[in-house]
């Protein structure tokens, strides 16, 4: 079945730097590649997504590439602030999202 | 004001006893899933809905069961066959699933905490 790999679990940065998380996917028919920003307690929110007919798509700060040969995406944020703090997945919906990583972006 | 509504928010289970998290959406989506979430880990899926009276076991099926009878309600009832159920639980839809992917956003709703006493 499919599966998904996501790293780092845990990314701390200070604020202004840029934060970078990757997932690896197996499947390789999978067409639809979200990302959800997650704060504590809260509902997944999707924050950006992209389609397999492009290969880099951004919204302001926030940016996912995704490599189709090499079965992986990334979440790009740049100029991070301290709420940008939540934790991010990906996934491979609907049957399959990552572990999560917890962003921690210091003042 | 069209959503994902959840309830109860908080619920508390005695060992032995089944209960029942209601899921209703009002954004007129075809499919409909159902998460657990613990502590520190990701989503994993319990039960997805394509269509009316239709569902399809997730990765973690048992020790639960849901049903479709309206397009805009999705059930899921935790059975005393669950040996651990205290997770925080995620109903979610799409406006539709085609061979169990779905084809866009996942809405979630926010979510149900259950605990066994």
């Amino acid at each position: 079945g499919e599966n998904v790999e996501q790293h780092p679990s845990t990314l701390s940065v200070q604020e202004g730097d840029s934060a970078v998380i990757k997932c690896t996917y197996s499947d390789s028919a999978s067409n639809y590649f979200p990302w959800y920003k997650q704060e504590l307690g809260k509902r997944p929110q999707l924050i950006i997504d992209i389609r397999s007919n492009v290969g880099e798509k951004k919204d302001q700060r926030i940016a996912v590439t995704l490599n189709k040969t090499a079965k992986h995406f990334s979440l790009h944020i740049t100029e991070t602030q301290p709420e940008d703090s939540a934790v991010y997945f990906c996934a491979v919906p609907p049957l399959v999202f990552g572990t999560g990583t917890r962003l921690l972006v210091s003042p | 004001d069209g959503g994902i509504t959840q309830s109860p928010k908080y619920l508390f289970r005695k060992e032995g006893q089944n209960v029942t998290l209601s899921c209703e959406q009002n954004l007129n989506h075809d499919a409909m899933y159902w998460y657990r979430q613990d502590p520190g880990q990701g989503l994993r899926l319990i039960y997805y809905s394509q269509i009316v009276n239709d569902f399809q076991k997730g990765d973690i099926a048992e020790g639960y069961s849901v049903s479709r009878e309206k397009k805009e309600s999705f059930p899921l009832t935790v059975t005393s066959a669950q040996k651990n159920p205290t997770a925080f639980y995620l109903c979610a839809s799409s406006i539709e699933a085609h061979l169990g992917k779905s084809t866009g956003e996942l809405f979630f709703g926010e979510g149900s905490r259950l605990t066994v006493l």
